[in-house]
């Protein structure tokens, strides 16, 4: 197992448009979390999954996100009709429940709506 | 409002000094943590703590929790270009369901 996998690690797209990124974690991490980054700011919670259940959604996370994990695996965040507030970095981290190990983080996936 | 304060923001030393960073909060926390983060990568953790009062040693990094569960510090010891990056605190208010992170501070340590 190499860690916890984001794709795409970047995408531009233009303002209107959906985007979808994916992530898989750490294969026995039952948690799975997705986080946003700003520049110059620390990671702000968006939605946690423990296996495919979602147990808790930010008020940041408008109705144009939507976040996913069928079968307790791999995850989906989608943006729909994507706004310019919506760049930045979008990292996902996966963990065991209680397990006070802390996250193990992607790489991100940077967007970028022009 | 960030949960967690973190000072300084920024911080360019020269290799071979010493430093500390702090996290604050008027929140008690159940853990806190630290990572450190490149540049257009996610953050790796360092430590975490848990016990007020209590303090962890990693190599040249010493971390610290409040008797109180409220902050912490981050000492380094003679930096090295390698310690270059951004630290993130982070706590768990509950049974480490969510961690709120504060905004980091950059260090830039100089050879």
């Amino acid at each position: 197992d190499t860690g916890v996998s984001q794709d795409p690690r970047h995408k531009i797209t233009k303002r209107g448009q959906n985007v979808t990124f994916r992530c898989d974690p750490i294969s026995e991490h039952n948690r799975l979390y997705w986080y946003r980054q700003t520049l110059g700011q620390g990671p702000e919670f968006l939605t946690y999954f423990q296996n495919e259940a979602q147990l808790e959604k930010s008020r940041l996370l408008s109705d144009r996100f939507s976040a996913e994990r069928p079968k307790g695996s791999f995850s989906t965040l989608e943006i729909q009709r994507t706004e310019q507030g919506d760049s930045a970095m979008y990292l996902c981290a996966s963990s065991l429940t209680g397990s006070g190990y802390g996250y193990t983080f992607g790489s991100g996936t940077r967007l970028t709506v022009v | 409002t960030q949960l967690l304060e973190q000072s300084p923001q920024f911080l360019s030393i020269q290799e071979g000094e010493n430093l500390t960073v702090y996290c604050n909060s008027s929140s008690v926390f159940s853990s806190l943590q630290w990572y450190r983060q490149e540049p257009g990568e996610g953050p790796v953790l360092l430590v975490t703590v848990v016990t007020g009062g209590e303090v962890k040693k990693l190599k040249r990094l010493t971390f610290q929790f409040g008797d109180a569960r409220k902050d912490s510090s981050l000492h380094i010891t003679a930096a090295q270009p390698g310690d270059t990056g951004l630290y993130l605190c982070a706590g768990a208010k509950d049974n480490f369901n969510k961690f709120y992170f504060g905004s980091g501070t950059k260090l830039n340590v100089k050879p």
